[in-house]
């Protein structure tokens, strides 16, 4: 089956340790894409990269670090800079770069921060 | 990207037809209207999307008025499993614009009962 998954599902760390996310897919798609959900709240994106081996910083990357060393993945690391990291974290991608190139979401993680 | 409007919330019996609206009245020449949907805890969905025509795929129709200021998304048989929060998102077509980041606004969110 050709899709994203992210893993884990749930995850809780204590204050001050970093924390990495795990997103992969294996749809051949270019674009990848990590998105911070609040409770009852939309997307804010973190990091967005249109290619291997480059990425951009979105509207909230403070805190966060990407690689992009392949195609299929792209983790994210939760720093202990980010002062509030407790939120589901979605992880998406894109055939291409395009605004209107349709994204596809992998099932999120849910991390605690205790 | 234009500004979209939905109800909070809407309610629908199972096996019936669910009618979604969304007013864009400010959209412009080129931007597409796509819909996502989130069902609890999950990653969004994505449903479809047009740019003028009128479009149907195995999950739904989109009825796009002739003015293009609004846009319906059509369920034909919801189910419980229809139950989600729904997002209309107006995007534009040029190419290296918003760079992918999908700024969900509130959406509706859709009780089916059976």
């Amino acid at each position: 089956d050709g899709g994203i998954t992210q893993s884990p599902k749930y995850l809780f760390r204590k204050e001050g340790q970093n924390v990495t996310l795990s997103c992969e897919q294996n749809l051949n798609h270019d674009a990848m894409y990590w998105y911070r959900q609040d409770p009852g709240q939309g997307l804010r994106l973190i990091y967005y990269s249109q290619i291997v081996n480059d990425f951009q910083k979105g509207d909230i990357a403070e805190g966060y670090s990407v690689s992009r060393e392949k195609k299929e993945s792209f983790p994210l690391t939760v720093t202990s800079a980010q002062k509030n990291p407790t939120a589901f974290y979605l992880c998406a991608s894109s055939i291409g770069p395009r605004s209107t190139d349709t994204q596809y979401f992998g099932p999120g993680t849910r991390l605690t921060v205790l | 990207d234009a500004k979209t409007t939905q109800p909070t919330s809407m309610d629908c019996a199972e096996g019936r037809a669910a009618n979604l609206p969304c007013n864009h009245s400010t959209i412009s020449g080129n931007e597409y209207v796509y819909w996502y949907r989130q069902i609890h805890s999950q990653g969004p969905q994505y449903i479809i999307h047009g740019l003028k025509n009128n479009e149907t795929n195995e999950m739904a129709s989109l009825i796009i008025t002739e003015d293009r200021k609004s846009s319906t998304l059509i369920l034909p048989h919801a189910t419980l499993r229809d139950t989600a929060v729904y997002y209309c998102i107006v995007l534009s077509g040029n190419y290296g614009g918003s760079q992918g980041n999908l700024i969900f606004g509130k959406g509706t969110k859709l009780s089916v009962k059976p």
